[in-house]
């Protein structure tokens, strides 16, 4: 059956440092994925979006990768702030018309 | 401001009642979704619409209903035939009905049932 899985336990980290956050998944051939965060009571809010063909992207503090091989996305956050602490999801390619997402990270940041 | 906006913010019903929740989106976007929010689990799709007066079945469309006629409302009707209707519900919309878009969301309706 078709899996995404991130890592199964919250993040605590001290501000400045760098967060690491992994997508796997099973049975899927994404063409494509992208990363939301989340804050508690809220939609999400797109951040980035790599295609296979991409092996990395970033935007400002943000750095995504994408291994087809591993089936394995990761999302970085350098610099870490503690506005950073939220809830990050990873969305795959499920078809042409519908994503599926990942249960999502917590990140919390520490001054 | 362009968004999409859902009301109420909560929502509560007895059990064995109807209710529909209300998501608007004046992003001129052609599709909308639908997702429940459990704790603990990914969004999972429950209905979506590529363009008005079509919709299609997502993962988990038991027990809920929906219905397209105007380009920027997409309502759902959460029945009494729908087990666990408790959870955060959460609207979207893409520019067209192609999972490459980034998806908007709106700010989610929790619905309580007891």
């Amino acid at each position: 059956s078709q899996k995404i899985e991130q890592n199964s336990e919250a993040l605590n980290i001290q501000e400045g440092k760098t967060a690491t956050l992994t997508c796997n998944y099973t049975n899927y051939s994404p063409a494509y994925l992208q990363w939301y965060r989340q804050d508690p009571g809220r939609g999400p809010v797109f951040l980035l979006l790599i295609r296979e063909n991409e092996k990395e992207k970033r935007k400002e503090r943000l750095k995504v990768t994408f291994d087809t091989t591993l089936k394995q996305s990761l999302f970085h956050i350098t610099a870490s702030q503690p506005a950073d602490s939220a809830t990050y999801l990873c969305a795959l390619e499920a078809n042409d018309y519908k994503l599926s997402f990942g249960a999502g990270t917590t990140v919390t940041v520490r001054a | 401001d362009g968004g999409i906006t859902q009301s109420p913010k909560y929502l509560f019903r007895k059990e064995g009642q109807n209710v529909t929740l209300s998501c608007e989106q004046n992003l001129n976007h052609d599709a909308m979704y639908w997702y429940r929010q459990d704790p603990g689990q990914g969004l999972r799709l429950i209905y979506y619409s590529q363009i008005v007066n079509d919709f299609q079945k997502g993962d988990i469309a038991e027990g809920y209903s929906v219905s397209r006629e105007k380009k920027e409302s997409f309502p759902l009707t959460v029945t009494s035939a729908q087990k666990n209707p408790t959870a955060f519900y959460l609207c979207a919309s893409t520019p067209r009905g192609d999972s490459s878009y980034e998806q908007y969301f709106g700010p989610g309706t929790r619905l309580t049932v007891t």
